[in-house]
């Protein structure tokens, strides 16, 4: 069966520092990896996603993401955080042996303290 | 860990036919659940919120009386596509918000896809 985990429930990082937010993945086929963000009183927004091809996936806003097959992960980074990217982040992935059907990892809330 | 089931996973169906799609949140209570729509290579659209007990608030553009929707109790959110066409074939999933104390977290169905021929 396909799983998300997102380990850390809050990030907090320094306007101006790099951020990680992280998230592995357990699936049996290939995996469609994705990030989306909430904003207050918002509806999910896409980042990014990963498919096929290069590892490193850049994304909106200055996010990027990359897949490592090898530690199931695809975590998403930016080289220098905004206040602004103070928002709830989910990684969901989708297994090419289960169709159309998402798994969205429980969300990492990403504090960027100015 | 939290889980919330939607069911039916995929389903198919003629035009004119309404379909009921369930969103249930399996150990624990959501006052608030959300239904989202998903275009193909589209990010999720934000379609309505699901209060229990009270009517649900549609953004603006969703068409009220053709999705309708339905929060009877702190578990079950229902979304039924009335008189269905083909442009209503898309990617539906539901979240749920979990109403314990501390951080409030949202935990998402696996989706429907909807096919109307």
């Amino acid at each position: 069966a396909q799983s998300v985990a997102q380990p850390e429930d809050q990030v907090n990082v320094a306007e101006g520092n790099p951020l990680t937010v992280k998230c592995t993945y357990s699936v049996s086929g290939n995996p469609y990896l994705f990030w989306y963000v909430q904003y207050p009183n918002r509806g999910l927004q896409f980042l990014l996603k990963y498919i096929t091809g290069d590892n490193l996936v850049k994304g909106s806003y200055g996010f990027e993401a990359e897949f490592n097959k090898s530690q199931t992960s695809f975590h998403l980074k930016k080289p220098s955080a905004l206040v602004s990217d103070s928002a709830l982040y989910f990684c969901a992935v989708r297994d090419s042996n289960y169709g159309q059907n998402f798994v969205f990892g429980p969300g990492t809330r990403l504090s960027v303290l100015p | 860990g939290a889980v919330v089931s939607q069911h039916p996973s995929r389903v198919i169906c003629k035009s004119g036919t309404s379909v009921k799609i369930e969103c249930r949140s399996l150990d624990f209570q959501a006052t608030t659940m959300f239904w989202y729509r998903q275009f193909p290579k589209q990010s999720l659209m934000l379609m309505a919120t699901s209060n229990e007990g009270s009517k649900a608030t549609y953004e603006q553009g969703v068409e009220k009386d053709k999705f309708l929707i339905n929060h009877a109790s702190l578990t079950l959110s229902t979304l039924t596509v009335t008189s269905a066409h083909p442009e209503d074939s898309s990617f539906y999933i539901c979240s749920a918000r979990s109403t314990g104390t501390g951080t409030k977290k949202l935990f998402f169905g696996s989706g429907t896809q909807l096919s109307v021929l």
